[in-house]
């Protein structure tokens, strides 16, 4: 099955900074990646997505970027803000029905 | 776009004692849902895939005794924690896929449950 890892596990930046979450897949056949943001104790969202046949998706702040040569995405925060900070997840999936893999989080701190 | 409600979003209950959280499509059918458990700074761990009118599919360790699933319409799915312990104590979510592809992968609204 899928195997995804995801680093760092924290990441603390001074508000203004820009951050970046990277993540490795295992399951060459993956071909969409979503990240969530999951503040404490509510549901994970839906910030941006991309699938394989893309390799950079922006929107306002944030980017995502895709090797797929060597299975490894990365989700990009500019000019980071206080409300950022969340715990992020990764995921990839073959798409379709299938179920994504998730990342094990990257808790993300912005300090004003 | 479409909503995954989750109820209750809080419960205390004693240990020995079983608890049922709802899961419900509000604005779509979900002939699948899945049921999640987070620990507290930890990853989403699949627990099991919830199928409409036929019987849930569980992941590797997780009992299915325990963790009872019923899917008995299109909107709605339910998780029973039976014979619940201190160590049954997590934040279960449900998710959905309302047909609009992985895109539109929703999770519900999460429920913290706390087994004294």
């Amino acid at each position: 099955g899928e195997n995804v890892e995801q680093h760092p596990s924290t990441l603390s930046v001074q508000e203004g900074d820009s951050a970046v979450i990277k993540c490795t897949y295992s399951d060459s056949a993956s071909n969409y990646f979503p990240w969530y943001k999951q503040e404490l104790g509510k549901r994970p969202q839906l910030i941006i997505d991309i699938r394989s046949n893309v390799g950079e998706k922006k929107d306002q702040r944030i980017a995502v970027t895709l090797n797929k040569t060597a299975k490894h995405f990365s989700l990009h925060i500019t000019e980071t803000q206080p409300e950022d900070s969340a715990v992020y997840f990764c995921a990839a999936s073959r798409g379709g029905s299938y179920i994504p893999t998730f990342g094990r989080g990257t808790s993300l701190i912005v300090h004003p | 776009g479409a909503v995954v409600s989750q109820h209750p979003s809080r419960v205390i209950c004693k240990s020995g004692t079983s608890v049922k959280i709802e899961c419900r499509s509000l604005d779509f059918q979900a002939t699948t849902m899945f049921w999640y458990r987070q620990f507290p700074k930890q990853s989403l761990m699949l627990m099991a895939t919830s199928n409409e009118g036929s019987k849930a599919t569980y992941e590797q360790g997780v009992e299915k005794d325990k963790f009872l699933i019923n899917h008995a319409s299109l909107t709605l799915s339910t998780l029973t924690v039976t014979s619940a312990h201190p160590e049954d104590s997590s934040f279960y979510i449900c998710s959905a896929l309302p047909g609009q592809g992985l895109s539109g992968y929703t999770f519900g609204s999460g429920t913290r449950l706390t087994v004294v």
